[in-house]
């Protein structure tokens, strides 16, 4: 079983959609949670970290339950410029550890 | 204040050959990550260094290694390069938890 299983993708949404994705988790004993984005052949950026109260940073939000060791990012109201891939990152140690990252699930927002 | 940065850009090899990757971490970063994403995958981790000593390692064959230097810069060798080492590969600085990315270098083994 892989660390970080995240949905296939693509998803292909039309502008102004609401679109979520998935993640799961294998080590209980993991620390600290976090989606990254990447652009087509760019570098992975933070997008947000995941708390347990979950957070919200304008259209998106980011859920974490860690009894199911299951973790969600929401977009809502979809933008062009949304378009990327998007990683579910586990860190499994407190500090300064090695990120663990899921295979990335590629979102395509549609005029 | 430069972010991570990273050389060369891209690199064309051939079976065999060895290469030397470079990376400059944020200025007051002291520790850096090197990963590895081939196409369609996440990135993988391939060792940390900090303090000029390598800290922790994944699951990568010897012919990975790598040195940090006082000035917290870092390089990546690998050696008898492979078809599949072909991929991404990204060097990541951080203080504390947070790690940011540099651009990357593309490598390509022929």
């Amino acid at each position: 079983r892989k660390e970080v299983e995240q949905d296939p993708g693509p998803f292909n949404v039309p502008e102004g959609a609401t679109v979520a994705f998935n993640c799961t988790y294998s080590n209980s004993a993991s620390q600290s949670f976090f989606w990254y984005r990447q652009d087509c052949r760019k570098e992975p950026k933070l997008l947000m970290s995941v708390y347990s109260s979950g957070n919200e940073d304008g259209r998106f939000t980011a859920q974490l339950n860690r009894a199911s060791q299951y973790i969600s990012l929401l977009i809502r109201d979809s933008k062009l410029s949304d378009s990327a891939t998007y990683l579910c990152v586990v860190n499994i140690a407190s500090g300064n550890t090695p990120l663990v990252f899921g295979k990335g699930t590629r979102l395509s927002v549609i005029a | 204040d430069a972010g991570v940065t990273q050389s060369p850009t891209h690199l064309i090899k051939t079976r065999g050959q060895q290469v030397t990757l470079r990376c400059s971490p944020k200025s007051g970063h002291d520790t850096v990550s090197w990963y590895q994403q081939a196409l369609g995958q996440g990135p993988q981790f391939i060792f940390q260094y900090y303090e000029e000593e390598e800290r922790q390692r994944g699951n990568f064959p010897d012919r990975f290694s790598g040195h940090q230097f006082p000035n917290y810069s870092s390089e990546l060798n690998v050696n008898a390069l492979l078809l599949g080492d072909s991929a991404l590969y990204l060097c990541a600085s951080s203080l504390s938890q947070t790690q940011y990315f540099g651009p990357g270098t593309r490598l390509l083994v022929l």
